[in-house]
């Protein structure tokens, strides 16, 4: 059975701290992988990895793939409040048409 | 607003009644996914459309739900006969995706529609 697995499921951290956010897939024909932040209701794109190896960054935010070990890691640096949120991570893979599937998210609490 | 958009934003209803939610997604994007999420979970798939092909459907998806997307722009969902198991947030989501051999796609999210069954 196809499936993403992320961990933790929540965190919780003090303001300037940094983490480390976990995701592992097992899927038939991986195409791409996906980080999504969601804070009240509509998840928000951050990266989309396809390739391995190759940090995508943006400001304090950074995540990489590592196809050989079928996992993608999410950095976050100098935490702030505002970055308490889930972070959803999900696996483009299948056919031609493909399919998109989620992990069950980790919840991150960053504490004044 | 040029995001995706969801109607209702909340919908309370007693069990047993049928339920239709609407979504219209980015205009010149030709995928659209409805999702439903629970307190705790991740989004899970339930249905797309490319276009106004239905193309997949979850084992999610009994027989009570059914989504259309008639002229290829917005969709409905309808649930027929509600179940207390079938409150959730139910999120669309829209993309471009340009042809057969794509990588992958980002997806833009509706808020969602919270639904409540009594």
């Amino acid at each position: 059975e196809d499936k993403v697995v992320q961990s933790p499921l929540s965190l919780v951290v003090h303001e300037g701290d940094t983490v480390t956010l976990n995701c592992s897939y097992e899927v038939t024909n991986f195409r791409s992988l996906l980080w999504y932040k969601q804070e009240k209701k509509a998840p928000t794109f951050l990266f989309m990895l396809t390739s391995s190896g190759i940090e995508k960054k943006s400001g304090r935010l950074s995540s990489i793939l590592d196809k050989k070990e079928l996992s993608s890691i999410l950095n976050i640096t100098a935490t702030q409040t505002g970055d308490s949120a889930i972070y959803l991570c999900a696996v483009v893979y299948g056919g031609s048409q493909g399919n998109l599937i989620f992990g069950k998210g980790t919840k991150l609490s960053v504490k004044p | 607003d040029t995001g995706v958009s969801q109607d209702p934003r909340h919908k309370i209803t007693k069990r047993g009644q049928n339920v239709t939610f609407r979504c219209d997604p980015i205009s010149e994007h030709n995928r659209l996914y409805w999702y439903r999420q629970t307190l705790g979970q991740g989004p899970e798939f339930l249905t797309y459309f490319q276009n106004e092909a239905q193309l997949e459907k979850s084992r999610l998806l009994s027989d009570r739900f059914s989504a259309e997307r008639p002229k290829g722009s917005f969709s409905t969902l309808e649930i027929q006969r509600t179940e207390q198991g079938d409150s959730a947030m139910y999120l669309c989501a829209s993309s471009l995706v340009p042809g057969v051999s794509h990588p992958g796609e980002k997806l833009f999210f509706g808020s969602g529609t919270q639904l409540s069954v009594l």
